[in-house]
């Protein structure tokens, strides 16, 4: 089993769609998740990034982690075509701990 | 600020030759990170430094070799190049505390034949 999953997708919206994004991961240990953007040919850049369980809101973007069920979550709300794009979810255990693990990445694409 | 600049930015070597792909960065950041992504298999960590000096390996070191003489560089050394190493390759570089956020560099995109 791999320590974190990602539907790859492809994912195709309509604009102004609501858009949600998964991953699962098996190891207890992580407390720090992030979200990255990755558009085609360019490097990762960070979207979001929580702390343990809880919800938290950037502009059009809200994570969600739930860490009884290792369950995180981007919502993406009124998409745009400029968010076309592939997400990666990434995580890490305590401090101290330098090793990122990162999910495959889900392919987005919002329609005009 | 160029923040992490990576070269070259394709290549193409043939089986067996070396080549080091090069990282650098101007923010002063202490760690370091080397990637590779492969289509469907996401981000893997290669080697991590953090400070001058003090390097760790990933999760897939085989073949490959860095070292960190100065905070602003890190150099990732490929010995006898095999067809497995065709991939991405993206350095990144962050804080040593706070938001965890990793700048990445625009990658290298390696060929091996």
């Amino acid at each position: 089993q791999k320590e974190v999953e990602q539907d790859p997708g492809p994912l195709s919206v309509p604009e102004g769609a609501i858009v949600s994004l998964n991953c699962t991961y098996s190891n207890s240990a992580f407390q720090y998740f992030m979200w990255y953007r990755q558009y085609s040919r360019k490097g990762p850049e960070l979207l979001m990034y929580t702390y343990s369980s809880g919800n938290k809101e950037d502009g059009r973007f809200t994570a969600q982690v739930d860490k009884s069920s290792k369950y995180i979550s981007l919502f993406i709300r009124d998409s745009q075509p400029s968010d076309s794009a592939t997400y990666l979810c990434a995580m890490r255990g305590a401090s101290g701990t330098y090793k990122y693990i990162f999910g495959t990445g889900t392919r987005l694409k919002v329609l005009a | 600020n160029a923040g992490v600049t990576q070269t070259p930015k394709f290549r193409i070597l043939k089986i067996g030759q070396s080549m080091t792909l090069q990282c650098a960065q101007d923010m002063n950041h202490n760690y370091m990170y080397w990637y590779r992504q492969d289509p469907g298999m996401g981000l893997k960590l290669i080697y991590y430094s953090v400070g001058a000096g003090i390097t760790d390996k990933g999760e897939v070191p085989n073949g490959y070799n860095v070292s960190r003489s100065t905070t602003e560089d890190f150099p990732l050394r490929l010995e006898l190049a095999a067809p497995s190493q065709t991939s991405v390759y993206f350095c990144a570089s962050s804080y040593d505390t706070g938001r965890d956020e990793q700048f990445f560099g625009p990658g290298t995109r390696l060929t091996v034949l």
